[in-house]
């Protein structure tokens, strides 16, 4: 049973341009969100997070925004960079982390 | 390099071996996390560690798998008589959730291939 849920396996940006990732989840007592990027041949290396109570985190080129009501938070990056590309999961905090199946970014340069 | 540390990066072995993992992880993080991940799928968690004790386990973890972390500090895991379908990306993390909202910390993983 899949409670966090990446729908977009892979999503192509222009450099310079906002990157939008997705991600769904189905249990409303997750507490805490986050978000790590992951290079090929690496473990994931985490990015940012947002806890429940706040709708809003933002670091740098990176913000992630998170709707209760819709169960949806999504990850903004821009201005995006080739250095961006990468896998992304997001995860969601409960008595376990619980991770998305990911989404491939390609920054184009 | 402080970092947590998986050894070996990659193990090939033959269906029916037994293959071993150590994880050492951040030395000021009590909890440890083992989580597998295949292609095209985000990690999978199958047990986790507060110090010396096994606290959780997911049902993914057959009895062919066994976890230890004896000392509190690095972490073993063990897989017997392995599958194919054992073939994946194992990964650890490790945690401090008393510093701040907890965050894992992943190693880079140890790939496992059985022929």
């Amino acid at each position: 049973d899949q409670q966090v849920k990446q729908n977009s396996p892979s999503l192509s940006v222009q450099e310079g341009r906002i990157s939008i990732l997705n991600c769904d989840y189905t249990n409303s007592m997750f507490d805490y969100f986050l978000w790590y990027k992951k290079y090929p041949a690496e473990g994931p290396t985490f990015l940012i997070s947002i806890s429940s109570i706040k709708d809003k985190n933002e670091d740098g080129r990176f913000t992630v925004f998170l709707n209760k009501s819709a169960k949806h938070l999504s990850l903004h990056i821009v201005p995006s960079q080739p250095g961006d590309s990468a896998v992304y999961f997001c995860a969601a905090s409960g008595n376990q982390f619980y991770f998305g199946t990911g989404t491939s970014l390609t920054v184009i340069p | 390099d402080t970092g947590v540390s998986q050894n070996p990066r990659h193990k090939i072995t033959k269906r029916g071996q037994n293959v071993t993992f150590r994880c050492d992880p951040i030395s000021e993080h009590n909890r440890l996390y083992w989580y597998r991940q295949t292609l095209g799928q985000g990690p999978e968690f199958l047990t986790y560690f507060q110090n010396e004790a096994q606290l959780e386990k997911s049902r993914l973890l057959s009895d062919r798998f066994s976890a230890e972390r004896p000392k509190g500090s690095f972490s073993t895991l063990e897989i017997q008589r392995t599958e194919q379908g054992d073939s994946a990306m194992y990964l650890c993390a490790s945690s401090h959730p008393g510093l701040g909202s907890e965050k894992l910390f992943f190693g880079s993983g140890t790939q496992l291939s059985v022929l």
